[in-house]
């Protein structure tokens, strides 16, 4: 079955530190993969996506993500935090459909 | 440009009682779609149309119904509602090409919280 896995339900880091939030799918197929933020009490927002080419993407907010097929995975980078990046931020993928499947979330807090 | 709209922002209800959850887009999107958002679950599918018309099943349609009449307007209706859907119901929509793969970006709504007592 089509499953996109978030291994880390939260993840807390200092303002300023480096961030990884890791995301891998499983299906054989080459993806369509989306990293989507979700800030508190908001509608979910598109940071950033993959379809083809180049495997290192960038999206807005200084986030980045990068796409593995060796490892299928499509990790979210950015090389520093701010405070206003504390929000829930879930992977997405697509499968020639209009449909998406979502991963479960990783909440990230942000420390001072 | 509003993008997606819904209402209400949050509903308390009876068990037993018929729901409409209302969504609207001015962006002219093809498609549209229907998810609940349930802690460590994340975001599941309940229903989407492809084009006005047309709609379809996702991952958790049972107990949910909508409609396309036009465009811009996808209700989602809970016929008889049960605790189990207490949870935070989004509304997205997406350029869409009907029956054709998904590169869209998909646009949310602010969530609607139904509490289901």
């Amino acid at each position: 079955a089509q499953s996109v896995t978030q291994p880390d339900i939260h993840i807390t880091v200092s303002e300023g530190a480096s961030l990884e939030l890791r995301c891998n799918y499983s299906y054989g197929a080459t993806p369509y993969l989306f990293w989507y933020v979700q800030s508190p009490g908001q509608g979910l927002q598109l940071l950033l996506k993959y379809f083809s080419g180049d495997t290192l993407v960038q999206g807005i907010k200084g986030f980045e993500a990068e796409f593995k097929r060796s490892q299928s995975s499509f990790n979210l980078r950015k090389p520093s935090v701010h405070w206003s990046d504390a929000a829930e931020y879930f992977c997405a993928v697509s499968y020639n459909t209009d449909k998406l499947i979502f991963g479960t979330g990783t909440r990230l807090q942000v420390f001072p | 440009i509003a993008g997606i709209t819904q209402a209400p922002t949050s509903q308390i209800l009876a068990a037993g009682r018929r729901m409409t959850l209302r969504c609207t887009q001015d962006m002219r999107h093809n498609a549209m779609y229907w998810y609940r958002q349930d802690l460590g679950l994340g975001l599941r599918l309940i229903h989407y149309s492809n084009t006005a018309g047309t709609t379809g099943k996702g991952e958790v349609p049972d107990g949910y119904s909508v409609s396309r009449a036009n465009t811009d307007d996808f209700p989602l209706t809970l016929a008889s509602a049960v605790p189990s859907q207490t949870s935070v119901y989004f509304c997205a929509s997406s350029e869409g090409l009907a029956g054709g793969p998904s590169t869209d970006t998909q646009y949310f709504g602010p969530g609607t919280r139904l509490t289901v007592l």
